[in-house]
């Protein structure tokens, strides 16, 4: 089962940012936190990932609590082509049984004009 | 070049066939996984699996097999197709070991007919 929790559902306005919140209260000291998003009909597409401190790249900013129990991802200049079901995930970073990347529900971000 | 490339696109065959999805990685990653997702948009786990470990999901039935045969190639098999087999199947690499995430595929609609 998923060890996350995220809103089912958001807006955010085009050109807007868009913030997505993550629960992971049960979280270990070796997990770290991933991001990905799942636009219609493709696969998913790895956004970002953290261990303790907050993470930048080319597409999106993660903000971890000090507690490491919750996360937001960061979309600072959402458009239509981000809207998608994104993914906040729980996993030690490495492969086998324990490494695998489980999937919860996910939060529909829906970017208006 | 396309990182993780699946075929096919799309499968329609009738109950009770067998058939094959394959799956190819030019990451030079050691990690390949299927993943399931259903009508309801859950993506599951199915398999994991590098030179060393098979990690099967229980729940998977085993119609459904993996097979490699070399690092860079998963396929799958299933035999004796079913209703519920209807779906579509990911296929999505990474490095056991280091930082980044997992590379998905764009995806087989599988339909059983």
């Amino acid at each position: 089962d998923a060890k996350t929790t995220q809103p089912p559902s958001m807006d955010c306005a085009e050109g807007r940012a868009a913030n997505l919140p993550c629960n992971h209260s049960t979280i270990s000291g070796n997990e770290y936190v991933y991001w990905y998003r799942q636009i219609h009909s493709q696969g998913p597409q790895y956004i970002i990932h953290g261990l303790k401190n907050n993470e930048t790249n080319e597409m999106a900013s993660l903000i971890i609590t000090e507690d490491r129990k919750s996360s937001t991802l960061i979309l600072p200049h959402a458009t239509l082509r981000d809207t998608a079901v994104y993914y906040c995930i729980v996993s030690m970073n490495y492969g086998g049984s324990q490494g695998n990347l489980i999937f919860g529900k996910g939060t529909k971000l829906s970017v208006k004009p | 070049d396309t990182a993780v490339s699946q075929t096919p696109k799309y499968l329609v065959t009738q109950m009770g066939n067998d058939k094959s999805i394959k799956c190819e990685q030019n990451l030079g990653h050691d990690t390949m996984y299927w993943y399931k997702q259903d009508s309801k948009k859950f993506l599951k786990i199915m398999f994991s699996y590098n030179n060393k470990e098979l990690i099967i999901n229980e729940t998977v039935p085993n119609r459904f097999s993996p097979k490699s045969p070399d690092k860079a190639h998963l396929n799958l098999h299933i035999n004796s197709l079913e209703l519920g087999d209807s779906a579509v199947y990911f296929c999505a690499s990474s490095q056991t070991k280091g930082a980044g995430g997992y590379t998905f595929g764009s995806g087989t609609r599988l339909t059983v007919v």
